[in-house]
């Protein structure tokens, strides 16, 4: 069955650096997602992807985020200058156009996203 | 999207059917019921969604009432690996899950 894959699955850095977390998602899906949850808290939305360009974004997804679909089965999340509160763990979602207006969303196992 | 209310914790044991009650009284008429569960740390996984209709798949049952502002899951045969927290979210298609608190299902055996 195919399904989201992410690497790594736990990323440590430090403070002020650079990360990039990749997904891969299901390979005929059309719209990607990032979520995130930090330790004890609720799944928050961060963006979505939809035709090469953000559909929806949140607050959470300001300037120090951003993504990308380098190739044709790459999704990236970088996070240009982590902060201790972008510890948490980030999931990368896809969904595919079924034609009915549905559009579930298919999870990754999520990386763990660790700054000291 | 419409908010959702579920019960933050609930027990069921081994092979028993679970119901997993939600409600969305502000639903809007093109919003579907989506519903997920998170296994510890893991991925939410998708379970079963619907718009009006009852649904059934090989994981769960949907039952949405008839004015739609609440709708049950049902799990019909329980196991420890099902425990979980289950979320309810209604939403638009393609566009973001909006996950609340959910309800912690624990199956006792």
């Amino acid at each position: 069955e195919p399904e989201v894959t992410q690497t790594p699955s736990h990323q440590v850095t430090q403070m002020g650096q650079e990360v990039i977390l990749r997904c891969v998602p299901i390979s005929n899906h059309l719209y990607f997602y990032w979520y995130r949850q930090i330790l004890g808290q609720k799944v928050e939305f961060l963006v979505s992807f939809y035709n090469n360009e953000i559909s929806e974004k949140s607050e959470i997804f300001d300037d120090q985020f951003s993504v990308e679909r380098p190739d044709g089965s790459n999704f990236t999340l970088k996070i240009r200058s982590t902060k201790l509160e972008d510890s948490a763990m980030y999931f990368c979602a896809s969904s595919e156009s079924l034609g009915t207006g549905t559009y579930e969303q298919y999870f990754g196992p999520g990386t763990r996203l660790t700054v000291t | 999207d419409a908010k959702t209310t579920q019960p933050p914790s609930m027990d069921c044991a081994e092979g028993r059917a679970a119901n997993l009650p939600c409600n969305h009284s502000t639903i809007s008429g093109n919003e579907y019921v989506y519903w997920y569960r998170q296994i510890h740390s893991q991925g939410p996984q998708y379970i079963i969604h619907g718009l009006k209709n009852n649904e059934t798949n090989e994981m769960a049952s949907l039952i949405i009432t008839e004015d739609r502002k609440s709708s049950t899951l049902i799990l019909p045969h329980a196991t420890l690996r099902d425990t979980a927290v289950y979320y309810c979210i209604v939403g638009h298609s393609a566009r973001q899950l909006t996950f609340g608190s959910g309800t912690q299902l624990t199956v006792l055996p």
